[in-house]
């Protein structure tokens, strides 16, 4: 069965600095998607980035980056250079095709804080 | 490019009533899926519809059902409302049959309450 954790119920950050939002997941398909959405107060669910399982490099989209590391089965969010706006709650999600099949998976959720 | 809606956003309900609620997937996206999300709680997925057919659902009782028209818009029917389906439900499309790499995009959702 697939699996995403997010062990970090909350997280504060100062404006303008860096913060790592915690994923680890867990599967046996060796072919998988892993996403990283934010969900504003206003509850619709924004896709930020996104890294293949067959992936060579750690996927970045501005001020967001992934930091995949298969081995450890953990795709953690960086957030650089944190603005206000960022605060908002952080989904890690799993897509894994098997066996015809298919299931999304998503993790409990992080809620960041910045702080001005 | 019009993105995913939905409709309606509020929807109160009394227990045992039934809910209906629509998704208009992005143009050109053949996928939608719907998930539940209770308060404080992550995405619980629901159904998965794919060229009119249902490809797959989540772990819920039969009384969560839908259906995708030929325009690849949906339907979410909840009978026998319970307390416990108050949630926000969100649909969400995409472009695929469920290949990974293939973005999910979310509607607004609709909040859905059991009195």
């Amino acid at each position: 069965a697939q699996k995403i954790t997010q062990t970090q119920p909350g997280m504060f950050v100062q404006e303008k600095e860096a913060v790592t939002l915690d994923c680890t997941y867990d599967t046996s398909d060796p072919s998988y998607g892993l996403f990283w959405y934010k969900q504003p107060s206003s509850g619709e669910m924004i896709f930020l980035i996104y890294q293949g399982s067959y992936d060579q490099q750690n996927a970045t989209e501005g001020r967001y980056s992934l930091n995949f590391q298969k081995a450890r089965k953990s795709a953690n969010l960086v957030i650089s250079a944190s603005q206000l706006g960022d605060s908002a709650m952080y989904f890690c999600a799993m897509r894994v095709t098997s066996g015809g099949s298919y299931i999304p998976t998503f993790g409990r959720g992080t809620s960041l804080i910045v702080h001005p | 490019e019009a993105g995913v809606t939905q409709s309606p956003t509020h929807l109160i309900k009394t227990r045992g009533q039934q809910a209906t609620l629509r998704c208009s997937p992005i143009s050109g996206h053949t996928s939608v899926y719907w998930y539940q999300q209770a308060l404080g709680l992550g995405l619980q997925f629901l159904l998965w519809y794919d060229e009119g057919e249902e490809r797959n659902r989540g772990n819920f009782p039969p009384r969560f059902s839908g259906r995708q028209f030929p325009n690849y818009s949906s339907e979410l029917n909840v009978n026998a409302l319970e307390l416990e389906d108050s949630a926000l439900y969100l649909c969400a499309s995409s472009l695929d049959r469920g290949r990974p790499g293939r973005t999910q995009y979310f509607g607004p959702g609709t909040r859905l309450t059991v009195l």
